[in-house]
C-alpha cells in the first residue's frame, strides 16, 4: 500500500489498558506527525518528529508516549487513558519539517470506555 | 501571538453561489500558507498551497500581505465541494498550527 497507513483503524480500550497505534509512510519522508481530531477541537497537533528526533510536544499528557524508530514508522503508545481521549488520531508525514505538504493517514478511531 | 485564524465555523450556500472561506494569519516568517480539505469519509488532503499559485477544483487563494489573509474562493460552488476546510501554516509546531476549520455545506 502506498502513502500513509495507520493501524488499527478502530480501537476500543478500557482506561486501564495499554495499546499502541502504528503509522507507516511509504513516501520517503523525514518528518512525521501525530494529530488528535475531535468534535470539540477539530485538529490538534500532538507531536512532531523530524529525522527521527522529536521536535515538538504540544503539552501532551504523559499517558501518550510517541516512538519513532525510523523515518518510516511512528507509534503512539497509550496507557491509562481517559474517556475524553476518545477521538480520531491522525498521522501525517512530509518530506521535512518546514515548507512541505503534509500527507495524512486515514486515522485510528479510538474509543476509551 | 502567532496564529492562523478561521473566524467562521460553518458556511452554507446554494449550488452555483460564490464561496469565500476566510483565513487570517499573524506570525513572523514566510507566509507560505496551505489549504487542506477533508471530504466525508475521506482523509485530510492538500487542496492548494500559496507557493504553487494554482487553481484546484476551481478554488483559488490569494495571499494578501496587507490584510494578512489567505482566503479561499470559488466563483460557483458545487455540491461536491461540501467538506471541512482547514487553513494551515507552513511549519506546524506547538505554537502555530492548523486553523480550527470551517464546514462548507453546498445545498442543491
Amino acid at each position: 500500500e502506498t502513502g500513509v497507513t495507520q493501524t488499527p483503524r478502530h480501537l476500543v480500550m478500557g482506561m486501564t489498558n495499554k495499546k499502541s497505534l502504528k503509522c507507516e509512510q511509504h513516501l520517503g519522508h523525514n518528518a512525521m506527525y501525530w494529530y488528535k481530531q475531535s468534535a470539540k477541537k477539530p485538529l490538534e497537533l500532538m507531536f512532531v518528529y523530524n529525522f527521527k528526533e522529536q521536535t515538538e510536544n504540544n503539552s501532551v499528557p504523559s499517558r501518550f508516549s510517541p516512538e519513532c524508530p525510523n523515518s518510516s514508522h511512528l507509534f503512539l503508545h497509550l496507557h491509562t487513558l481517559q474517556p475524553e481521549d476518545s477521538a480520531l488520531y491522525l498521522c501525517a508525514s512530509s518530506s521535512a519539517w518546514g515548507l512541505d505538504t503534509q500527507y495524512f493517514g486515514p486515522g485510528t478511531r479510538l474509543t476509551v470506555l | 501571538a502567532q496564529r492562523v485564524t478561521q473566524p467562521e465555523k460553518l458556511l452554507s450556500v446554494f449550488k452555483g453561489a460564490p464561496v469565500e472561506l476566510k483565513c487570517n494569519y499573524s506570525y513572523s516568517g514566510s507566509p507560505e500558507l496551505f489549504w487542506y480539505v477533508q471530504y466525508s469519509r475521506q482523509r485530510l488532503q492538500l487542496l492548494l498551497r500559496h507557493i504553487s499559485r494554482e487553481s484546484i477544483k476551481g478554488f483559488t487563494a490569494d495571499l494578501n500581505k496587507g490584510e494578512t489573509s489567505f482566503h479561499l474562493k470559488k466563483p460557483f460552488a458545487q455540491e461536491e465541494d461540501s467538506a471541512m476546510y482547514y487553513c494551515a501554516p507552513p511549519r506546524a509546531n506547538s505554537k502555530l498550527t492548523f486553523g480550527k476549520g470551517i464546514t462548507l455545506s453546498v445545498r442543491p
